[in-house]
């Protein structure tokens, strides 16, 4: 089955600690994307990227990290620089950047 | 009102009724797009409508645009247990490249 496969669900750090959060995907889809959702909030964008080798600052990407060295992965990194990164992060991809979006099921990050 | 800003917040109906959402924006849109997130879940893409059309359906769902208003309003018709979710609108901007902004959600709870 076609999908995204968001690993871990669940992911402690520790202060100073960088983290990195996987995202692939077989859905040959072209744009890739990384969101934040903080508890009864929407949705904000980190990274995305719509071509391999190439990606694109979101409205939140201080702190973060990402590479786009094939097409099916797009993995994050939380740096040390984030200094509140306790969250629900949401990979994406979708075929166009003005069509729907599959999303993985998400990775839970709690510092400790 | 802010790019993409549901309304209701929260959502308490009884099954067997109708749930409507609605959503509003600023800023002239490419296509608007409705999603559900179950509980600790990814989001999952429900329809998307285009500027130039005023409704869609899909099943028990009914999206309609009014581009004069800035509105769109989501209706799931004859509601059941499983539908109890967050719903977010999403709307696409055309900026030179699409960019896509979520909104806050509409938190639906239907009792069984």
């Amino acid at each position: 089955d076609g999908g995204i496969t968001q690993s871990p669900k669940y992911l402690f750090r520790k202060e100073g600690q960088n983290v990195t959060l996987s995202c692939e995907q077989n859905l040959n889809h072209d744009a890739m994307y990384w969101y934040r959702q903080d508890p009864g909030q929407g949705l904000r964008l980190i990274y995305y990227s719509q071509i391999v080798n190439d990606f694109q600052k979101g409205d939140i990407a201080e702190g973060y990290s990402v590479s786009r060295e094939k097409k099916e992965s797009f993995p994050l990194t939380v740096t040390s620089a984030q200094k509140n990164p306790t969250a629900f992060y949401l990979c994406a991809s979708s075929i166009w950047p003005d069509y729907g979006y599959t999303f993985g099921s998400g990775t839970r990050l709690t510092v400790v | 009102s802010q790019q993409g800003e549901e309304d209701p917040q929260a959502l308490s109906i009884q099954e067997g009724e109708n749930a409507t959402m609605n959503c509003s924006y600023k800023t002239s849109i490419n296509n608007l797009q409705w999603y559900r997130q179950n509980s600790g879940r990814g989001l999952v893409h429900l329809i998307l409508i285009r500027s130039n059309e005023r409704e869609k359906h899909s099943g028990r769902l009914r999206v309609t645009l009014d581009t004069s208003k800035k509105s769109s309003s989501l209706l799931i018709t004859a509601s059941r247990a499983a539908d109890t979710a967050s719903y977010f609108c999403a709307t696409v901007l055309n900026t030179g490249g699409f960019k896509t902004i979520f909104g806050a959600g509409t938190r639906l709870f239907v009792k069984a």
